[in-house]
């Protein structure tokens, strides 16, 4: 059974600019959550999707954006990019999300996103 | 605010030296803990799930427990393979009003050398 992947695995861009990044779950799972990894704040959740709609939401700004489509094939964008926003972006699927049922999630590889 | 604490920060061994790592943790109520080990460059690779307190669980040279506070990882007669950074990890239960869905808060792992 093929794993999480996430495209690009790397990127460049320059302050200002915008980003796209995709990730396509596990077969079956219905569930995506992205996260956000650096050196200093470690991984950090950044917002949960399930059947194309954010159930939670972590403390980023609004720049942080994504949406999940009816395959459960979900992207996250970053508008108006800031230094800071390098890091190593990670996408993880889980069968499901419901209510006294806790899910394993499986990470992808990641992107690499650095913001000249 | 949920909080997950890892010790030591780092740990070296000689191959076939056993030793643990330690998760503290503190959350309104536990839904799951996770392990899981980074290799550079890499997702997270999923290792354990724990639900309960006095629950264990092991793999190979791993092997995971969980008290009310804490969740240890054991590794017995490590070898230079088992050279990675681990990760443990907290699902909680919602707050009133909230929502726990898809998040899960980590520590800042624990990164394991193990020489020849």
């Amino acid at each position: 059974k093929a794993g999480v992947t996430q495209t690009p695995r790397y990127l460049i861009k320059t302050r200002g600019q915008q980003v796209t990044l995709s990730c396509s779950p596990i077969s079956g799972h219905r569930s995506v959550s992205w996260y956000q990894q650096t050196p200093g704040q470690g991984l950090q959740f950044l917002f949960e999707y399930f059947s194309e709609t954010q159930r939670n939401k972590g403390n980023f700004p609004g720049r942080f954006s994504g949406r999940q489509f009816s395959n459960s094939r979900s992207e996250m964008n970053v508008s108006t990019l800031e230094l800071g926003d390098s890091a190593l972006y990670l996408c993880a699927s889980s069968l499901a999300w419901t209510s006294g049922w806790t899910d394993t999630q499986y990470f992808g590889p990641g992107t690499r996103l650095t913001v000249l | 605010e949920d909080q997950v604490t890892q010790s030591p920060e780092a740990l070296r061994l000689q191959e076939g030296e056993s030793s643990s790592l330690n998760c503290s943790y503190t959350v309104s109520g536990l839904r799951g803990l996770f392990w899981y080990r980074q290799d550079p460059g890499k997702g997270p690779e999923f290792l354990f799930t724990l639900y309960s307190a006095g629950e264990e669980k092991e793999k190979e040279r791993l092997k995971a427990t969980l008290t009310k506070k804490e969740s240890f990882l054991h590794i017995t007669a490590p070898k230079p393979e088992d050279s990675a950074t681990y990760l443990c990890a907290v699902q909680a239960e919602a707050n009133a009003g909230g929502t726990s869905y898809g998040k899960l808060t980590f520590g800042q792992g624990t990164i394991l050398t193990v020489h020849p």
